[in-house]
């Protein structure tokens, strides 16, 4: 059975801080892992990682992929109150199926 | 960049009722689009699988006759939810692949999700 487990589930941090956010993942005909901001309402697409090794950065966000220890992290640096969100990390397979994992809830404080 | 439509956003039924949800992909072609259902503070879970022209594979525990999916279009799937009990109250979320852009551009290989139908049944 598929899994992936994010770690922590809920974070608390002030403005300023560097968070590193773990996702690891048992999936079956893996192909790419994605990793989602979601706010109020549906996820807006972070990161899609499918080479190993490959830092991909956003501004103060980055992420890379282990896919020979089957996982992730997302680091967020000199967070801001508006990166306070749950962050989804989903592995898909070759079917195009994005499992998601619970989601790890940042909270940025001033 | 690709954008996927969801409507309605809001919906408030009585129990009994069925409820259709659509989900348009803008600006290309989805052959494949995916149902999410999320309830409060928990992650999205897959429903099911729906592929234009054909059948949706539905997840395990889903309920093929409560949920249904038609797929009529290379732009365009619906979700039915038919006769709705306050506990099918939740977020449902729509995806879709950006296979191919009608408009030109690159094929990036992203999931895009519409905003979201929260459905709540009294």
């Amino acid at each position: 059975e598929d899994k992936v487990v994010q770690s922590p589930l809920s974070l608390v941090v002030h403005e300023g801080d560097t968070v590193t956010l773990n996702c690891s993942y048992e999936v079956t005909n893996f192909r790419s892992l994605l990793w989602y901001k979601q706010e109020k309402k549906a996820p807006t697409f972070l990161f899609m990682l499918t080479s190993s090794g490959i830092e991909k950065k956003s501004g103060r966000l980055s992420s890379i992929l282990d896919k020979k220890e089957l996982f992730s992290i997302l680091n967020i640096t000199a967070t801001q109150t508006g990166d306070s969100a749950v962050y989804l990390c989903a592995p898909r397979n070759n079917t195009g199926k994005l499992i998601f994992g619970q989601g790890t809830t940042l909270q940025v404080k001033p | 960049g690709a954008v996927v439509s969801q409507h309605p956003s809001w919906v408030i039924c009585k129990s009994g009722t069925s409820v259709k949800i659509e989900c348009r992909s803008l600006d290309f072609q989805a052959t494949t689009m995916f149902w999410y259902r999320q309830f409060p503070k928990q992650s999205l879970m897959l429903m099911a699988t729906s592929n234009e022209g054909s059948k949706a594979t539905y997840e395990q525990g889903v309920e093929k006759d409560k949920f249904l999916i038609n797929h009529a279009s290379l732009t365009l799937s619906t979700l039915t939810v038919t006769s709705a009990h306050p506990e099918d109250s939740s977020f449902y979320i729509c995806s879709a692949t950006q296979r191919k852009k009608l408009t030109g551009g690159e094929n990036t290989g992203e999931l895009f999700f519409g905003e979201g139908s929260r459905l709540t049944v009294l």
